[in-house]
């Protein structure tokens, strides 16, 4: 079946510096999605990307989904206390049932 | 309601014994997703309704797991004879549509299998 291979699995990090995280996969999708989850809570939308090569932003979030359509990345800037969470990758394929296939997750911990 | 509901927030049960996992999605939402988050993972894909279709069961691990939907309002995963590998985060999501529309998460319940 589909798999995402996200990396890295966790970080530790000083507040203030940039963060990078990835995700492959071995087949197409045609949705990359990447998601935060916090403790005892479920995943929350961050970035949604819909179309090969597509760059977008959220405040000092920056995904981009590649031409491939086999890879994407998310960047944190400037990273602060409150962006310490489980970052997720998700992936939508060519079926029609909005299945996500989830990455493994990057642990993200920055120190104040 | 504001959000997805899910309950309970937490359950502990005996190896054995059968759960219910309840899920209220978004109102309007017609489409509502099951998955399951064992610790330190990502999310599995269980099962996926949209309206009056048949759902997507191809997750499902074993047949000891079921899910149903009363038309496009609450679902309920049971999990038949509970085994230590069950425990896991149980979580449910609903969008507008099935495929392209953002997925919105509850809480999730955590399952405990002793």
């Amino acid at each position: 079946g589909q798999q995402l291979n996200q990396s890295p699995q966790s970080m530790f990090i000083q507040e203030g510096e940039d963060v990078s995280m990835n995700c492959t996969s071995s087949s197409i999708f045609n949705t990359w999605l990447w998601y935060k989850q916090d403790p005892g809570e479920g995943p929350v939308l961050l970035i949604a990307l819909y179309k090969a090569g597509e760059l977008t932003s959220n405040g000092r979030l920056t995904a981009q989904f590649g031409i491939t359509r086999k890879d994407s990345f998310l960047n944190i800037s400037a990273s602060i206390p409150s962006d310490v969470g489980i970052y997720f990758c998700a992936g939508l394929g060519s079926s029609n049932t909005g299945k996500l296939i989830f990455g493994q997750g990057t642990t993200l911990q920055v120190k104040p | 309601g504001a959000g997805v509901s899910q309950s309970p927030s937490n359950k502990v049960t005996e190896k054995g014994k059968d759960v219910e996992l309840r899920c209220d999605p978004i109102s309007g939402h017609t489409a509502l997703y099951w998955y399951r988050q064992r610790l330190g993972q990502g999310l599995e894909f269980l099962i996926y309704f949209q309206g009056n279709s048949a759902p997507d069961k191809s997750g499902l691990p074993s047949d000891r797991f079921s899910a149903e939907r009363t038309g496009e309002s609450v679902s309920t995963l049971t999990i038949q004879r509970t085994q230590q590998e069950d425990s896991a985060v149980y979580l449910c999501a609903s969008s507008l549509r099935g495929a392209k529309n953002i997925q919105y998460f509850g809480a999730g319940t955590r399952l405990s299998v002793l």
